[in-house]
């Protein structure tokens, strides 16, 4: 089991709605990555926080967002939300800042979109 | 988009039967990871290999990379039940702070 913990664990929000997940990294890690996973799918690269800065992006709208704290935990912020956006939101720490190495998963936040 | 795709999507087997899964993949890379998925919940890293290396070895699993042919495979030797899971590749690009791209995933079910 690793140290990342997510919350909430479930979500249930209404298109439109905006919502906030948050992440708190494994100690001693300074990098954060969210990942979004639909149902059957693979894990999606949503974006990447090193020391507090977005340092890569995969291919989301800007309406998905985040910050990183200088304690290294973090936030997803996505707004206008579409019933697309029903997945599972995963972070992940590592302490290799702008190298894809090894990363460690939190549980993950269930978030339905109605 | 997915990167790596895995092979077979799905696989059934008998507890004590080795399990072999495969997975391709389309740009260079920097490595190449196994995860673990149980239940949808959060991935489990099983193990790096890096563009350099053919072949690894952790406990029950072996992991092998051809990049001539863009490939990987994870061997599980000797299932067990706690095995059952989805199991995905994922590869880091040549640089940058790209993310890992995941496949689709192979659930592998070890039947007792």
């Amino acid at each position: 089991e690793t140290g990342v913990t997510q919350s909430p664990t479930h979500l249930i929000k209404t298109r439109g709605q905006q919502v906030t997940l948050r992440c708190s990294s494994q100690s001693g890690h300074n990098t954060v990555s969210w990942y979004q996973q639909a149902l059957g799918q693979g894990p999606q690269f949503i974006f990447q926080y090193y020391r507090e800065e977005e340092n890569g992006r995969g291919n989301f709208p800007p309406r998905f967002s985040g910050l990183q704290f200088p304690n290294y935990s973090s936030e997803l912020n996505v707004n206008a939300l579409e019933l697309d956006d029903s997945a599972l939101y995963l972070c992940a720490s590592s302490s290799q800042g702008t190298r894809s190495e090894k990363l460690f998963f939190g549980s993950g936040t269930q978030l339905s979109v109605l | 988009s997915q990167q790596g795709e895995e092979d077979p999507q799905a696989l059934s087997i008998q507890e004590g039967e080795n399990a072999t899964m495969n997975c391709s993949y389309k740009t260079s890379i920097n490595n190449l990871q196994w995860y673990r998925q149980n239940s949808g919940r959060g991935l489990v890293h099983l193990i790096l290999i890096r563009s350099n290396e053919r072949e690894k070895h952790s406990g029950r699993l072996r992991v092998t990379l051809d990049t001539s042919k863009k490939s990987s495979s994870l061997l599980i030797t000797a299932s067990r039940a706690a095995d059952t899971a989805s199991y995905f590749c994922a590869t880091a690009p040549g640089g940058g702070a790209d993310g890992l791209t995941f496949g689709k995933g192979t659930h592998l079910i070890i039947q007792p």
